[in-house]
């Protein structure tokens, strides 16, 4: 079955500064890739996905991008604010034709942005 | 997301003894699912459905009982719950169309087991 790794398991950054998540699958059929975002307490939710049909996506100051060959996808997070603290998991699965399968999630990356 | 809540929030309960969680989301979704998060472990899938009446098991299914007679309730039950138990546990729902849709997860209910 799937197995995704993440790193790094925290992650400390300058206000201001960019931040860089960096997960790995293991099954080359996953075709989708999503990021989650939670606030301590609170419930996880979604911040931005790729498919595999493309190699980047960028919403404001997040991005994601995906290399398939090597079976790798990061989450960028720019220009990062105190509200950015967080921790963030990636996921991954294979779109079948219909329905859906279940996600795999990383174990999550921590990200503490110092005022 | 207020379509989906879970049920009770917080529970503390004794090892043996049974206790059911509650999911119950208003958006008519297909698919749901049953999450454990522990420290150190991320979110792992407990058990899931893609319907009405389909259920199956995911990562962690052992000592986890689902049903899922109607469409918008999913609730899992600890039929004798055990220290190792003690969790926060999410449910989630997503649409069913071709192609993986977006999960939309709960608050969570938050469980001790003593």
């Amino acid at each position: 079955g799937e197995n995704v790794e993440q790193h790094p398991s925290t992650l400390s950054v300058q206000e201001g500064d960019s931040a860089v998540i960096k997960c790995t699958y293991s099954d080359s059929a996953s075709n989708y890739f999503p990021w989650y975002k939670q606030e301590l307490g609170k419930r996880p939710q979604l911040i931005i996905d790729i498919r595999s049909n493309v190699g980047e996506k960028k919403d404001q100051r997040i991005a994601v991008t995906l290399n398939k060959t090597a079976k790798h996808f990061s989450l960028h997070i720019t220009e990062t604010q105190p509200e950015d603290s967080a921790v963030y998991f990636c996921a991954a699965s294979m779109a079948p034709h219909s329905g859906n399968t279940p996600l795999v999630f990383g174990k999550g990356t921590r990200l503490s942005v110092i005022a | 997301d207020a379509g989906i809540t879970q049920s009770p929030r917080y529970k503390i309960t004794e090892t043996g003894r049974q206790v059911t969680l509650m999911c119950h989301q208003t958006w008519s979704h297909s698919y749901m699912f049953w999450y454990r998060q522990d420290l150190g472990h991320g979110l792992r899938l407990i058990y899931y459905s893609a319907a009405a009446d389909i259920t199956d098991k995911g990562e962690v299914p052992d000592g986890y009982v689902v049903s899922r007679s109607k469409t918008e309730n999913f609730p899992l039950t600890l039929e004798s719950a055990t220290r190792s138990q003690t969790s926060v546990y999410f449910c989630a729902s997503s649409e069913s169309t071709a192609g993986n849709q977006p999960q939309h997860f709960g608050d969570g209910t938050r469980l001790s087991i003593l």
